[in-house]
């Protein structure tokens, strides 16, 4: 079974810093990964989202896959308080439209 | 935005009582998921739908099931409630990629 794995499990970072949050996953047939952000007592939402080997920019968010190594990574460039949020790992089972999530990355941005 | 609710908001139920919790979406998805989250497990799926009349079992689905009655309702019951499963509960609806989740129902059993 697909496992996921995020680190670290906690970010405590300065206003304005690059913030880089790791995931693994275990099997290369995976399909698309998809990072979400979710505020406390709120449902995850949607961020970014990658398929193929690479990098992919959206504003200052920008994710990095590779397959090779099971590794996707996402920075979040000149970070806000309002980036606090707890940011899930979600890897596709191929074949169905199951995902697989990470147990989280907790980031906090302090002003 | 895609629209997906859950009631209640929160729940206390008592031990070996029923517990139905409900999943209204207005996105007009086929796939429709039911999850829990608890701390150090991040977000595990328990049951899930492709359209109205089937259920499928996700990856902790024991003591658990689900219905889908229509397109926009996915329900997830506890036949008999324990108190391992207190924790928050997800449903979340999507199509071929994203999935957009509810706001949780924080469930307590005692």
């Amino acid at each position: 079974q697909e496992k996921v794995q995020q680190s670290p499990e906690s970010l405590i970072v300065p206003e304005g810093a690059m913030v880089s949050l790791n995931c693994s996953f275990s099997d290369s047939a995976s399909q698309s990964i998809w990072w979400y952000q979710q505020h406390p007592g709120k449902g995850p939402k949607a961020l970014i989202s990658i398929f193929s080997n690479g990098n992919k920019k959206e504003g200052r968010l920008t994710v990095y896959l590779n397959r090779a190594s099971l590794h996707v990574s996402l920075h979040i460039k000149d970070s806000q308080p309002s980036d606090s949020a707890v940011y899930l790992c979600a890897v596709s089972i191929p074949g169905n439209y199951k995902y697989v999530f990470g147990a989280g990355t907790r980031l906090k941005v302090i002003a | 935005e895609a629209a997906v609710t859950q009631s209640p908001r929160n729940k206390v139920a008592v031990t070996g009582g029923k517990v139905t919790l409900s999943c209204n979406q207005t996105n007009n998805h086929n796939n429709m998921y039911w999850y829990r989250q608890d701390t150090g497990h991040g977000l595990r799926l328990i049951h899930y739908s492709y359209g109205a009349g089937s259920t499928e079992k996700g990856d902790i689905p024991d003591g658990y099931k689900a219905s889908r009655p229509s397109q926009e309702n996915f329900s997830l019951i506890l036949e008999l409630a324990t108190p391992s499963q207190t924790s928050v509960y997800f449903c979340a609806s999507g199509d071929r990629d994203t999935q957009y989740f509810g706001p949780g129902t924080r469930l307590l059993v005692l």
